[in-house]
């Protein structure tokens, strides 16, 4: 059974710019959490998506968006990106979100702003 | 998100060695807990979890100690092998509502063959 999947592994952008990361959870999860890491840090939450709608939000700023496709699969938008924004982006899904939860990582997505 | 050092603490062991990992969460009505081992270039993956109502719960060469009173959260590793070196992190989870998994900061193994 494939794990989650991000892409791209590698993104590099500048200053002002957008970036969009992708996510697909493992199949039969619904909910799907992401996370950044930025380099040396622990994670921090961003957002949490079940059956297409936003359930939470962290403690970032309305640049950072994202939305939870019919299939399950997510993706994160990044608008006017600055340069703290370079992170490493992990996806997380599990089952249902409520309650104790085990969460799946992928690979995460490594976002540099230049 | 929040601004800390670059600098995780470390925690260095001979390979054999038993090494204890230490986590002090935040909340109080946390009810579940997990750790995570995260290798370079990976995400996070799962090791162990325990819910408030246990003090202790062992897994395949882990073991899990929870002190609700000054919580507090240990990773016991037997027998530390050098392919458990890592980064290692506690995470928490309230039992209320939309809750999300509150990661620690997270500690270094390095373990010398």
């Amino acid at each position: 059974e494939a794990g989650v999947t991000q892409s791209p592994t590698h993104l590099i952008k500048t200053r002002g710019q957008q970036a969009t990361l992708r996510c697909s959870p493992i199949s039969g999860h619904t909910s799907v959490y992401w996370y950044q890491q930025a380099l040396g840090l622990g994670l921090q939450f961003l957002l949490w998506y079940d059956e297409g709608e936003e359930r939470n939000r962290g403690n970032f700023p309305p640049r950072f968006s994202g939305r939870q496709f019919p299939n399950y699969s997510s993706e994160l938008n990044v608008n006017a990106l600055e340069l703290e924004d370079s992170a490493l982006y992990l996806c997380a899904s599990s089952l249902l979100g409520a309650g104790a939860n085990v969460l799946t990582f992928g690979a995460g997505s490594r976002l540099t702003v230049l | 998100g929040e601004s800390v050092g670059l600098h995780l603490p470390t925690l260095s062991v001979q390979e054999g060695d038993n090494s204890i990992i230490n986590c002090a969460y935040s909340n109080s009505a946390s009810d579940y807990f997990i750790w995570y081992k995260q290798e370079s270039g990976k995400g996070p993956q799962f090791i162990i979890d325990i819910r408030s109502n246990m003090d202790k719960r062992q897994g395949q060469r882990v073991t899990v100690l929870l002190n609700k009173t000054v919580k507090h959260l240990s990773l016991q590793i037997a027998a530390t092998q050098p392919g458990d070196s890592a980064v290692y992190f506690c995470a928490e989870l309230p039992l209320a509502g939309y809750s999300t998994l509150t990661f620690g900061k997270g500690t270094m193994l390095l373990v010398s063959p």
